[in-house]
């Protein structure tokens, strides 16, 4: 199974300020083939179900406000918050979809008010 | 509007039997790919199993921890889909979501609804 690692584990940033979250996979999630990262980050905030935000590593889901944004290849990825707000609060997943059906996420990130 | 809707969790004993269901709405449930993921307790999400639409096969798709244990089936006559739980073990403990697989841009893999989700504890 491609393992995810996501870091850190929980951070905390102003309102207003830029949160950034790592993501790393054991082996290269990008497809050569078409040139496409097979990399999804997700969005669950407290008592809620987890919300798709983005997918192909870079490409929001609709509706996601243009703040957060996705970055990386290979085996590092970043997701941005760029000016937190209030509802952002939440923890964030990144999942690989490369091995699908054996889809894999990673442990979290807890974003927190500082 | 997608909406997926659990029910069937509860409290069990290891060794027991159980069986979720996941009504199915808003969308065309017969063409769709479906997913069950789950969270134990404070922690991340773990994938279940998956499986595919009628007229791409109908076949299922397991993890490890839950292969041999766990069967996937769909009425499609109903818009539901169901987890069949045997064998259950205290690790088997979580809430469990019903998912769809790529319904919106057809990308195998990417889980874009999620249902709220039922929860199972296994307990003695």
């Amino acid at each position: 199974d491609i393992v995810m690692t996501q870091s850190p584990d929980s951070l905390a940033v102003s309102l207003g300020e830029r949160a950034t979250l790592n993501c790393k996979s054991s082996q290269s999630v990008l497809y050569t083939s078409n040139n496409k990262n097979y990399l999804a980050w997700y969005q669950q905030r407290p008592g809620q179900p987890p919300k798709l935000l983005i997918y192909w590593a870079s490409t929001r889901e609709s509706g996601v406000p243009d703040r957060f944004s996705g970055s990386g290849s290979g085996t590092d990825f970043t997701l941005t918050i760029s000016g937190l707000q209030a509802e952002d609060v939440a923890i964030y997943y990144c999942q690989q979809y490369y091995s699908t059906p054996s889809v894999t996420f990673g442990g979290g990130t807890k974003v927190e008010i500082k | 509007e997608v909406q997926l809707v659990e029910s069937g969790g509860g409290l069990v004993k290891p060794g027991d039997s159980l069986r979720l269901s996941c009504a199915a709405s808003g969308f065309t449930f017969s063409n769709a790919w479906m997913n069950w993921v789950r969270q134990a307790p404070g922690k991340g999400l773990e994938w279940v199993g998956r499986i595919k639409s009628k007229g791409e096969g109908g076949t299922t798709d397991y993890a490890a921890p839950v292969k041999g244990r766990f069967t996937i089936s769909r009425d499609d006559s109903k818009n539901t889909l169901y987890l069949q739980m045997n064998s259950l073990k205290t690790e088997d403990t979580a809430l469990y979501y019903c998912a769809t697989d790529g319904v919106m841009y057809v990308i195998r893999g990417v889980v874009d609804f999620w249902g709220q989700g039922t929860l199972v504890t296994v307990s003695s």
